[in-house]
């Protein structure tokens, strides 16, 4: 069971908008409208910022946005702020009532 | 507000066996499925097991198959984890987390604070 592939580490100056990828298969990502994306802080549990690709729960910031083409799911910070400063996952749903999460992406707000 | 909170983690020997319990509040813990996700120190998130409202589905990552165990209990609002046949490679930080509420409910909405699972000789 195969993690999602997303890049180590990402980062960008306060204000800039960044853009974290997060690369399946055609039994998850390109199967299902089903990508959620989470942050977490050390120490801490993980919090969704995204949920079915594009949508945010309420209470999240609309910095926060989320896409999907093909394999591939994508989760951007607009207006990069330090309390984006955090290790983002994302996972999708997979065939088999399974579940894959990313490796993560450490952002740094520079 | 919604609630989870684990117990249950602890330090135990290769080839050992614990329970982990997630105790529920907040919603109607009998209408959502359950998820336990687990962190190794340092290291990202894994989805380990998922379990339906009823109790009647069950799934698990390929690596826990026949060693662990979902299992809950509406009568008090309880997700448990019997873990077995425990190694190294089970050392986590694991998770509860409820099934989400809006759209395809297809993610997780709440998340436990975690119970430190140690695994050593």
């Amino acid at each position: 069971q195969s993690a999602l592939t997303q890049p180590a580490s990402v980062s960008g100056s306060p204000g800039q908008s960044i853009t974290i990828s997060c690369t399946g298969t055609s039994s998850d990502i390109g199967a299902y409208d089903y990508v959620s994306w989470y942050q977490q802080h050390p120490g801490k549990a993980p919090k969704l910022i995204i949920y079915d690709v594009s949508y945010r729960p309420s209470g999240v910031s609309t910095r926060f946005s989320g896409s999907k083409s093909g394999n591939t799911a994508s989760l951007t910070i607009s207006g990069l702020q330090a309390e984006d400063e955090s290790d983002y996952y994302c996972t999708s749903y997979r065939s088999g009532s399974t579940w894959v999460f990313g490796g993560g992406t450490k952002v740094t707000v520079l | 507000e919604v609630q989870l909170l684990e117990s249950g983690g602890g330090f135990v020997q290769p080839g050992g066996s614990l329970r982990l319990s997630c105790v529920a509040s907040g919603f109607t813990f009998s209408n959502y499925a359950m998820y336990w996700v687990r962190q190794a120190p340092g290291k990202g998130l894994e989805w380990v097991s998922s379990i339906s409202d009823s109790g009647g589905n069950t799934y698990y990552t390929d690596s826990v198959k026949g060693r662990f165990t979902i299992s809950r209990d509406s009568s008090k609002d309880t997700l448990y984890l019997q873990m077995n046949s425990l190694s190294v490679e089970d050392t986590a930080v694991y998770y509860c987390a409820k099934r989400g509420s809006r759209g395809t409910q297809f993610h997780y909405d709440s998340w436990g604070q975690g119970t430190l699972v140690t695994v050593s000789s």
